[in-house]
């Protein structure tokens, strides 16, 4: 059982948005900030957004965070296949004195 | 470009060591934190241990699930990070990745976010 909860999987066709969410409590995403990672399993995890809503050079601007309180989320604009992959958020826990992440969310397109 | 290569994983049996090692270029590793991550098959990304800089202290965070089992050090003129395990059960064998920690790696964690990682070494504990 994760700290953070994401939704297992979501799916989309090719140039659709999708919106993964990121729930947790007042000791994490509530007081602390979200940052978002996509993996393939077997290669090394990309970070995607970081401090809720900022993007690395790189990254599409197809990619975006927002915070509301306790939850967060990801938004992927104008799918593309090569967007299929596993994305977790993380966090910090100031209860639990260590980084967590949500459960992942398998991301299929269409 | 930066660089994270992992090494040191494989087989290993119940109840002893092993050290994995993390191996850096592209960029000044001793100006930033480290962390190590693992997942276990068919789970979740799972975090396992931070260090931060040597301009911070060199201070250490573990995971309560490793917390005096493993050990995780800095060698900034080998750009090499380490994971010292110890007391292996079946439940540590995962990939094991390594990370580099953005936004200064500074006191407050609350702040960390983790800029590149490498591919990961599988590390197998069975008898």
């Amino acid at each position: 059982q994760s700290v953070l909860t994401q939704p297992p999987s979501t799916s989309g066709t090719p140039g659709q948005r999708v919106t993964i969410s990121c729930s947790g409590s007042s000791s994490n995403i509530g007081s602390n900030y979200v940052s978002w990672y996509q993996h393939l399993p077997g290669t090394a995890p990309k970070l995607l957004i970081y401090r809720n809503n900022q993007r690395p050079s790189g990254v599409p601007d197809r990619f975006s965070g927002s915070k509301s309180g306790t939850p967060a989320s990801l938004a992927i604009s104008g799918l593309r296949s090569e967007d299929e992959a596993d994305y977790y958020c993380g966090a910090w826990d100031d209860s639990l004195s260590g980084w967590v992440f949500g459960g992942g969310t398998k991301l299929t397109v269409l | 470009e930066e660089q994270l290569v992992e090494s040191g994983g494989g087989l290993v049996q119940p109840g002893r060591s092993v050290r994995l090692s993390c191996t850096a270029s592209g960029f000044t590793f001793g100006e930033y934190a480290v962390s190590w991550f693992r997942q276990a098959p068919g789970k979740g990304l799972d975090w396992v241990a931070f260090i931060r800089s040597k301009a911070y202290g060199g201070t250490t965070e573990y995971a309560a699930s490793v917390k005096g089992r493993f050990t995780i050090s800095r060698d900034d003129p080998k750009s090499i990070a380490y994971l010292q395990m110890n007391s292996l059960t079946t439940e540590d064998t995962a990939v094991y990745y390594c990370s580099r920690i953005g936004g200064g790696g500074g006191y407050y964690y609350g702040e960390y976010y983790f800029d590149f990682w490498g591919q990961g070494t599988l590390v197998t504990v069975s008898s």
